[in-house]
């Protein structure tokens, strides 16, 4: 079974720019949950969605959003980039179920310059 | 406010030997715990799990003990290799929140040959 993908693994962008982040789940799995890892603070909740609606939602502002379709692949947006939303961009699924483990996958490692 | 707490930020344990990480927490409401395994440039890795109504879980190498009263979480890794040189973070969720976990700091654990 393949495992959650995310795409892209690396992405420079400049401030006041936008951008899209894409996660694939693992099959079958229907809950996307979204993490902001950096050095300082460690892996900080942004949000989840399970059958295309957000269930949950972290401390960010809304600068940052996200979406899920109806294949449970997620996307996850960030608009008018600040140098502190560098980090490594974290996308775990869940089972079937909708709660559990996370599986995570490998990140998007953003660097806002 | 760290309502998950991993007071540790390094340990260094020889091969063999048995590797205790620890982690504290302050939210009552939580009643569902993991453990994952973090290597550099890779998404965490789960590990263990450990729901409120245990007090242990065993795979393996690897044993969580959870003491409730205390707040008090701590992974157990016995024999520790080599391999197990990583980052481990715990976190803990609320099952009634859905899918919001909170994380820890996370541990660098060094297994000495």
């Amino acid at each position: 079974k393949a495992g959650v993908t995310q795409t892209p693994r690396y992405l420079i962008k400049t401030r006041g720019q936008q951008v899209t982040l894409s996660c694939s789940p693992i099959s079958g799995h229907r809950s996307v949950s979204w993490y902001q890892q950096t050095p300082g603070q460690g892996l900080q909740f942004l949000f989840e969605y399970f059958s295309e609606t957000q269930r949950n939602k972290g401390n960010f502002p809304g600068r940052f959003s996200g979406r899920q379709f109806s294949n449970s692949r997620s996307e996850m947006n960030v608009s008018t980039l600040e140098l502190g939303d560098s980090a490594l961009y974290l996308c775990a699924s869940t089972g079937t179920s909708g709660y559990g483990e996370q599986f995570f996958g490998p990140g998007t490692r953003l660097t806002v310059l | 406010d760290q309502q998950v707490k991993q007071n540790s930020p390094s340990l260094s344990v020889q091969e063999g030997r048995i590797s205790i990480l620890n982690c504290d927490y302050t939210n009552s409401m939580f009643d569902y715990f993991l453990w994952y395994k973090k290597y550099p440039a890779e998404g965490p890795t789960f590990l263990i799990s450990i729901s409120s109504i245990k007090d242990k879980n065993e795979d393996g190498r690897f044993t969580v003990f959870l003491n409730k009263s205390a707040k008090h979480l701590s992974l157990h890794i016995v024999p520790s290799q080599p391999g197990d040189s990583a980052v481990y973070f715990c976190a803990a969720s609320a099952t009634n929140y859905g899918q919001n976990f909170v994380f820890g700091p996370g541990t660098r654990l060094s297994v000495l040959p």
